[in-house]
């Protein structure tokens, strides 16, 4: 097991549910990350948390919504979702400073009926 | 704007041969590069990173990669391929100033026969 970890592993989830994924790092470091894993598809980075900034990907629909409360913790809340957003869904740690040095949970898959 | 592009979805090849992954990159500014590997049913791990210094980057598991500026190319080898290699593996380009901001490509599955 990894310094980060996902929950829930596997999420079924129905177009009208309110769902959410969790993410925690046991590493110390300042900055998180939500990526999305589709088949045969680059790894798309949808959002990024640290000390000193917020960035948001414009791309990602407002059906997904972020939450980190402390620099440990990472949320990904959603709600009327689409059989598109069907995919694994990673999170990843890194220190700020360590370019490109990301630590990777297992990810959630995530299918949307 | 940088970009990523793995040639082949998928490479195969026998046990002991040399493993090449192709990885060409574009990027306006001077680039740090990435190899990322991702075993069945876990996260992706770093390989090895190549940020400006030596040309010929060393990582885990016998793999390692050459930075060709002139052909903008960083290249994943192996000399000897492991049963234990095969996985997915994943190009990534980043600026020095942006964190963990990687553009990925879309991966090369990596396949190894007995």
């Amino acid at each position: 097991e990894t310094g980060v970890t996902q929950t829930p592993r596997h999420l079924v989830m129905g177009m009208t549910n309110k769902k959410s994924l969790k993410c925690e790092q046991h590493l110390g470091h300042n900055a998180m990350y939500w990526y999305k894993q589709s088949a045969k598809k680059p790894l798309e980075l949808m959002f990024v948390y640290s000390l000193e900034e917020r960035v948001e990907n414009n791309s990602v629909p407002s059906r997904f919504s972020p939450e980190c409360p402390n620099s440990s913790h990472l949320f990904l809340h959603l709600h009327t979702l689409q059989p598109e957003d069907s995919a694994l869904y990673l999170c990843a740690s890194s220190q700020d400073g360590a370019v490109g040095k990301l630590f990777f949970g297992s990810g959630t898959q995530l299918s949307v009926l | 704007a940088q970009s990523v592009t793995q040639l082949g979805s998928h490479v195969s090849v026998s046990e002991g041969a040399l493993v090449l992954l192709r990885c060409n990159y574009s990027s306006s500014v001077p680039p740090y590069l990435f190899w990322y590997v991702q075993y069945p049913n876990q996260g992706l791990q770093l390989l090895l990173k190549y940020t400006s210094a030596a040309t010929l980057v060393k990582g885990i598991n016998g793999f390692e990669a050459e930075f060709k500026k002139s052909e903008t190319s960083f290249h994943l080898t192996k000399p000897s391929a492991h049963m234990s290699d095969a996985a997915e593996y994943f190009c990534a380009v980043s600026g020095s100033n942006q964190g963990g901001k990687l553009i990925f490509g879309q991966g090369t599955e990596l396949s190894v026969k007995p």
